[in-house]
Formats: structure tokens, C-alpha cells, sequence
């Protein structure tokens, strides 16, 4: 079936870093992904969605400017947390709607990323 | 705007119990419904969907039936294994776009 991976699965930065978190499509092509933002315990917020080759989205009191999100092609989106902060820590998801199949059967997610920020 | 209310979890219950877990929605339009279901440490993975009122997801002895009257989609499940233990999220979306909005999630926790 098809499969959305990302990566890292894990990852630990310091505060003040920058970290990048890249989503792919492996066997479809996604013209539209989202990013979609896990606290523990809690439901997903959705931070934006992002479109192949135009700027992303953003839903309200997202920052665009700390999130920064590209889809530069057909496979591939990326999130980049910019000078991370403890309260960026997060389980980070996305998810990749197929462009070839009819909707109900096209959002596939990833398997999630976990950012730590020290 | 549209919004998922799920029954609180943590819902714990012996090996093959019937299992219910509670969704209502709000919508202004007439959204498609989902299950999604989260195992420890791993990302969500689609159990059922319906998009039309009436309509009957399934998958893995689980079902749920799009209630328009009631704005209700709730899941259950006859006998539930201990392989079920996850969180369970109810959602919404609109067609045209394919973003989700999730209900809080119901942890299940199944017993031997």
C-alpha cells in the first residue's frame, strides 16, 4: 500500500538550533501534504498545509516564520523548526493525500517524528 | 467552525468485551467521517471512513455508522483483542480539501 515516510523518527536538538523534518511520499505522488502538530496526551493540531510548488498555508497562530515549510516536488515536503525552543517539543506528523485516487482512500501519514529541544 | 467531541479515555476492558467509543461532530457542510487509529509509538493509520450519511465503515471487526440525524459516528467493536490496546481518533474533513479535524482520542487499554 502506500507508504508516507519520514524522517528522522527521532531527533534532539538545542535551543536555538535549527531542525528539519522531511516528509516523502514513496509511491505516489502528492501534490498536497500536511503538517499536523501532537502534544502528549493530546489530539493533532494542524499547522498547515503545504502545495507542491507554492507557498504553504498556515492555520491560525501558527508562525509561519519558525515553521517553515517547502514542497519542492511531487514526493517530498519538509517542516524546519528555526531557532527551536523547549516548547517546540513536540510529535510532529504529516500527511500525503494522492492526487491519482479518489478521495476517502488518498491521506496516507507518516509514522511521526519526535523533537526534543534541550 | 467544524469540531470532533470524543468520550474521554482511558477506557480499559477484558479480552473480548464489546468496545464503544463515543463521536459526535459539528459541521456546516457534509463531511466524510474516519476512525483513525495510533499503537504506541507509531503514526495514525486509517481504520474506517464513511462518507455519506447512512454509509457503514469496517475494518477489523470494527465498525461505525454515519448518523446524520444524531451528527454521530461512533466506533465499536464486538470482541476486542489485546492487540487493540491504541488510541483511537474520530475525524472530519471536508471533501475538497482532505484536512482533518481529530477529536481529542480515546485511549483503550485491553486486559488479558
Amino acid at each position: 500500500g502506500a507508504v508516507v515516510s519520514q524522517h528522522p523518527s527521532r531527533v534532539i536538538c538545542k535551543s536555538g538550533t535549527s531542525v528539519k523534518i522531511e516528509c516523502r511520499s514513496l509511491d505516489f505522488q502528492a501534490t498536497t501534504m500536511f503538517w499536523y502538530r501532537q502534544f502528549p496526551k493530546k489530539s493533532l493540531m494542524l499547522m498547515a498545509t503545504s502545495n507542491e510548488g507554492s507557498k504553504a498555508t498556515y492555520e491560525q497562530g501558527v508562525e509561519k516564520d519558525k515553521f517553515l515549510i517547502n514542497h519542492a516536488s511531487l514526493t517530498l515536503s519538509t517542516l524546519t523548526v528555526t531557532s527551536a525552543h523547549p516548547e517546540d517539543s513536540s510529535f510532529y506528523i504529516c500527511s500525503a493525500r494522492d492526487r491519482n485516487r479518489a478521495f476517502g482512500n488518498t491521506i496516507y501519514f507518516g509514522e511521526g517524528s519526535w523533537l526534543t529541544v534541550v | 467552525g467544524d469540531s470532533v467531541t470524543q468520550m474521554e479515555g482511558p477506557v480499559t476492558l477484558s479480552e473480548e468485551a464489546f468496545l464503544t467509543i463515543n463521536c459526535t461532530y459539528t459541521a456546516t457542510g457534509y463531511p466524510s467521517l474516519f476512525w483513525y487509529v495510533q499503537y504506541p509509538g507509531e503514526g495514525l493509520q486509517l481504520l474506517l471512513k464513511a462518507t455519506k450519511a447512512d454509509d457503514k465503515g469496517s475494518n477489523k471487526g470494527f465498525e461505525a455508522t454515519y448518523r446524520k440525524e444524531t451528527t454521530s459516528f461512533h466506533l465499536e467493536k464486538g470482541s476486542v483483542q489485546v492487540s487493540d490496546s491504541a488510541v483511537y481518533f474520530c475525524a472530519l474533513s471536508d471533501l475538497s480539501w482532505g484536512k482533518l479535524q481529530f477529536g481529542a482520542g480515546t485511549q483503550v487499554v485491553v486486559t488479558p
